[in-house]
């Protein structure tokens, strides 16, 4: 079955650093979506990466979609209290199928 | 309206007892889904229908039933559920589910369920 790792499991940072989180599957996927979720909330849609090599910036957030397309990551920069929560990636291997999500990197961010 | 609602947002029942979760959208989504999530743990699939057919059940346990009544409303039917059975149950909802530009789901806030 498809094997997609989320690393770090948790990060903790000071605000105004930059945060990174890594998300890699076994196999190429046929896309990936990545989403937020606040303590006590429910997951927020962030982005859609499709091409190979695709990099796309939001604000502080900038994502990218490996060559592969295998592994995909976002960063953050100079994070605010604001950006505290848990970033899932959740991949897709094919056009059609459920997305699996990762395990998710819990961030948190101390003023 | 870009939103999903879901009701009741908390419940507790008893392992003997049945009720139902409630899903709702009206952003023209033919595609809905129910998803099982633990506390620190990512959201788990359970079921998804696409244009009120169920396509995909995630080999859930048959005292959890879904059920699609229109393409705007999805309910969860509970019975004889056990404590394990704990957890935030999410309801999204997708213009399709396939295509590059249908995969975007979004969530309802959540119903967190308590079985004693």
């Amino acid at each position: 079955g498809q094997q997609v790792m989320q690393i770090p499991q948790y990060q903790h940072v000071q605000e105004g650093e930059d945060f990174t989180t890594y998300c890699n599957s076994s196999t190429t996927l046929s896309n990936i979506q990545w989403y937020k979720q606040r303590p006590g909330g429910h997951p927020v849609f962030l982005i859609q990466l499709v091409k190979s090599g695709e990099v796309k910036k939001q604000k502080r957030l900038t994502f990218q979609f490996g060559e592969a397309k295998k592994n995909s990551s976002l960063h953050i920069t100079a994070t605010q209290t604001t950006d505290v929560g848990t970033y899932f990636c959740a991949p897709r291997r094919q056009a059609g199928t459920a997305l699996i999500f990762g395990k998710g990197t819990t961030l948190s961010v101390s003023s | 309206d870009t939103e999903v609602t879901q009701t009741p947002k908390h419940l507790v029942m008893g392992m003997t007892n049945k009720k139902s979760l409630k899903c709702e959208q009206h952003m023209g989504h033919r595609a809905m889904y129910w998803y099982k999530q633990k506390a620190k743990k990512p959201p788990e699939l359970m079921f998804v229908y696409s244009y009120e057919k169920l396509s995909i059940n995630e080999s859930v346990p048959s005292r959890f039933s879904p059920e699609c009544p229109n393409s705007s409303l999805l309910n969860l039917h509970l019975h004889a559920l056990q404590p394990e059975d704990s957890a935030l149950y999410l309801c999204a909802s997708s213009l399709g589910t396939s295509g590059a530009s249908s995969g975007t789901q979004y969530f309802g806030p959540g119903t967190r369920l308590l079985v004693l």
